[in-house]
């Protein structure tokens, strides 16, 4: 079945300092989806990214989509504390007749200020 | 934005007892709902998919008679763990979808469910 695979599962910075996490599906992608968990709370839609080779900004966060709409990434600029949490991507696919999403590992992201 | 309100936040109970969960979309009419399972630190494991009016289809691996699923109407879905145990503790999570398949997903705010 359709694989959402997503690296680094952990990463601690410095505040300040730049962070990457990475997605890549087994299948093309219709769009790929991306959310946070912050510790102890519930996941949050940030982004969707739909056409290929896209690249969306909110402020410090930037997310790109691959040519191949296969890979996904979300890198912030000079983090702070309030990033904290847990990043997951997420692509949709079809199974036992239902549309759904399938959420990669996640990513944590524990700031050191 | 649209809101799904989860409802018990947490819940102790004894061994061999049921415990219900609801997930009801306050703002919105919810074409499909999902019930997810997460351990501490891991992702969201995806147990079950619900519409209203049918029958829940469940992943490879959740027991059906285990973890019934009722999708009332379409704001509200319901999710009882019958004879819980001890093993079925963990954090168990809802979301709503209010359109097509690419739309995006609103959780609720989980359930911390513990069995002793």
């Amino acid at each position: 079945g359709q694989q959402v695979m997503q690296i680094p599962q952990y990463q601690h910075v410095q505040e300040g300092e730049d962070f990457t996490t990475y997605c890549n599906s087994s299948t093309t992608l219709s769009n790929i989806q991306w959310y946070k968990q912050r510790p102890g709370g519930h996941p949050v839609f940030l982004i969707q990214l739909v056409k290929s080779g896209e690249v969306k900004k909110q402020k410090r966060l930037t997310f790109q989509f691959g040519e191949a709409k296969k890979n996904s990434s979300l890198h912030i600029t000079a983090t702070q504390t309030t990033d904290v949490g847990t990043y997951f991507c997420a692509g949709p696919t079809i199974s036992g007749g239902y549309n759904k999403l399938i959420f990669g590992a996640g990513t944590r992201l524990a700031v050191h200020p | 934005g649209a809101v799904v309100s989860q409802h018990p936040s947490w819940v102790i109970c004894k061994s061999g007892t049921s415990v219900k969960i609801e997930c009801r979309s306050l703002d919105f009419q919810a074409t499909t709902m999902f019930w997810y399972r997460q351990f501490p630190k891991q992702s969201l494991m995806l147990m079950a998919t619900s519409n209203e009016g049918s029958k829940a289809t469940y992943e490879q691996g959740v027991e059906k008679d285990k973890f019934l699923i009722n999708h009332a109407s379409l704001t509200l879905s319901t999710l009882t763990v019958t004879s819980a145990h001890p093993e079925d503790s963990s954090f168990y999570i809802c979301s709503a979808r209010r359109g097509g398949p690419n739309e995006k997903l609103f959780f609720g705010s989980g359930t911390q469910l513990s069995v002793l």
